[in-house]
């Protein structure tokens, strides 16, 4: 169970087109989605936090209207990255949460498989 | 924001071996640590998560360890398998009273598993 995919699993583009990421919970319904970005050899770092049916929540520096985050459904969010340059190039992971508080307080995040994106 | 890092970029043990991997964070209100492995291409996998209210934590041949005083977190693994070659996180969440879910990511050590 708690299975998170990706589609598509890479992608090439042309720059100053835009590419659109899908995050699909599979077999529960995710009320929380987390979108992240991970440049070669290095780190996840957290992109945006989105709640089903509300705006996705930025962390700083990421700019939200490059950056188009839509959360229509439980099993559902969407990355779409607008414009894309060269530097947008990186490996985009989703995950999500179910809402099922663990005993020790923590909602479990789980991982989709990532989506490569080279914008050439 | 809150820091999460590693002391060790790339780690190689010998087939066999035991390994250990260190993380250090800055955020003394840390609530709550996991650790994640991740394989080429593909997303993190949960491998042990331990609260602040514990000092040791046990798995399948895994142990993490958390030290609050100096904020380290390691992770033990024994009898180290080549399948265990990935690239290893630390991660950790703030507050979990406030309801904050929200993961931080550390740096990141190599395993490289030597047959």
């Amino acid at each position: 169970g708690a299975v998170v995919s990706q589609h598509p699993s890479w992608v090439i583009c042309k720059s100053g087109t835009s590419v659109k990421i899908e995050c699909r919970s599979l077999d529960f319904q995710a009320t929380t989605m987390f979108w992240y970005r991970q440049f070669p050899k290095q780190s996840l770092m957290l992109m945006a936090t989105s709640n089903e049916g509300s705006k996705a929540t930025y962390e700083q520096g990421v700019e939200k209207d490059k950056f188009l985050i839509n959360h229509a459904s439980l099993t559902l969010s969407t990355l779409t990255v607008t414009s894309a340059h060269p530097e947008d190039s990186s490996f985009y992971i989703c995950s999500a949460t179910s809402g099922n508080i663990q005993p020790h307080g923590y909602n479990e995040q789980f991982f989709g498989p990532g989506t490569r994106l080279t914008v050439l | 924001g809150e820091s999460v890092g590693l002391h060790l970029p790339t780690l190689s043990v010998q087939e066999g071996d035991n390994s250990i991997i260190n993380c250090a964070y800055s955020n003394s209100a840390s609530d709550y640590f996991i650790w994640y492995k991740q394989e080429s291409g593909k997303g993190p996998q949960f491998i042990i998560d331990i609260r602040s209210n514990m000092d040791k934590r046990q798995g399948q041949r895994v142990t993490v360890l958390l030290n609050k005083t100096v904020k380290h977190l390691s992770l033990q693994i024994a009898a180290t398998q080549p399948g265990d070659s990935a690239v290893y996180f630390c991660a950790e969440t703030p507050g979990l009273e406030t309801g904050a879910n929200n993961l931080f990511f550390g740096t990141g050590t190599r395993l490289t598993v030597i047959p």
